[in-house]
């Protein structure tokens, strides 16, 4: 059964660093074609993708906030983790991971989609 | 605002027929980039309803369909039911940039 797992701080202060946490299990980080993504959801609001890593590190992040945003993983723990720098009251959201997987080769990938999500963690961010 | 534009709502009876449109641009769905499809029930995390515009995951019913045109994707709900009430969201990206981008997503009333 593949599972994954959000993890990180309730409640975050402005201009400080949110560091997320997601565990995985029942599929290795390492298998070719694996990935996971970070999503967001403010309050009442849409989805965001954040960012995504794959099995050979490879990692892509939002346009928008690529700036501030750090994804790595560590597969021996398999977790992967999302570090946003500088939080604002507007990065309050629920936080989830979602597993990705794709086939093929650069840059001719086919996506398979989000295909498992963990159950979220929400984090607001207040002095 | 997203690049992707989804209505904010759609409405129908139970047993009808609903569409929900996703509108991109040459940059991401015109430029042949594949739409996911979405949905998040109330007060849960979101679930793949479609993958490559039209391939539904194992589980999936039938009544969900989509499809992909120019710089445009929709999702289509046959036989509508109560349990559909829910938010649905497109998402498509750049294949060289790699940077994914989902629709602002549509709430699906069942009258």
């Amino acid at each position: 059964q593949v599972t994954l797992k959000e993890s990180g701080p309730v409640l975050v202060k402005p201009t400080e660093t949110l560091t997320l946490t997601c565990t995985v299990s029942g599929f290795s980080l390492s298998t070719a074609g694996m990935g996971v993504s970070w999503i967001r959801q403010p309050p009442g609001k849409a989805l965001e993708w954040l960012a995504h890593i794959f099995s050979g590190d490879e990692k892509s992040y939002s346009t928008s906030l690529k700036t501030r945003l750090t994804i790595s993983k560590d597969t021996s723990k398999s977790q992967v983790v999302l570090t946003m720098t500088n939080v604002d009251p507007v990065d309050t959201a629920t936080y989830y991971c979602a597993r990705v997987s794709r086939s093929g080769y650069y840059p001719f990938y086919y996506y398979f989609g989000m295909d498992v999500w963990g159950q979220g963690t929400t984090v607001t961010v207040s002095s | 605002q997203s690049v992707l534009t989804q209505p904010p709502s759609v409405s129908g009876a139970p047993g009808q027929r609903v569409t929900i449109s996703c509108t991109g641009n040459s940059s991401n769905i015109g430029e042949g980039h594949d739409v996911q499809w979405y949905q998040q029930l109330p007060g849960t995390a979101p679930k793949l309803l479609i993958f490559g515009n039209s391939n539904r995951p194992s589980g999936v019913p039938d009544r969900f369909s989509a499809s992909k045109s120019d710089t445009s994707a929709s999702l289509a709900i046959t036989g509508l039911q109560a349990e559909d009430e829910a938010d649905y969201y497109c998402l498509s990206f750049g294949i060289r940039l790699s940077v994914w981008v989902f629709g602002g997503g549509t709430k699906l009333t069942v009258l």
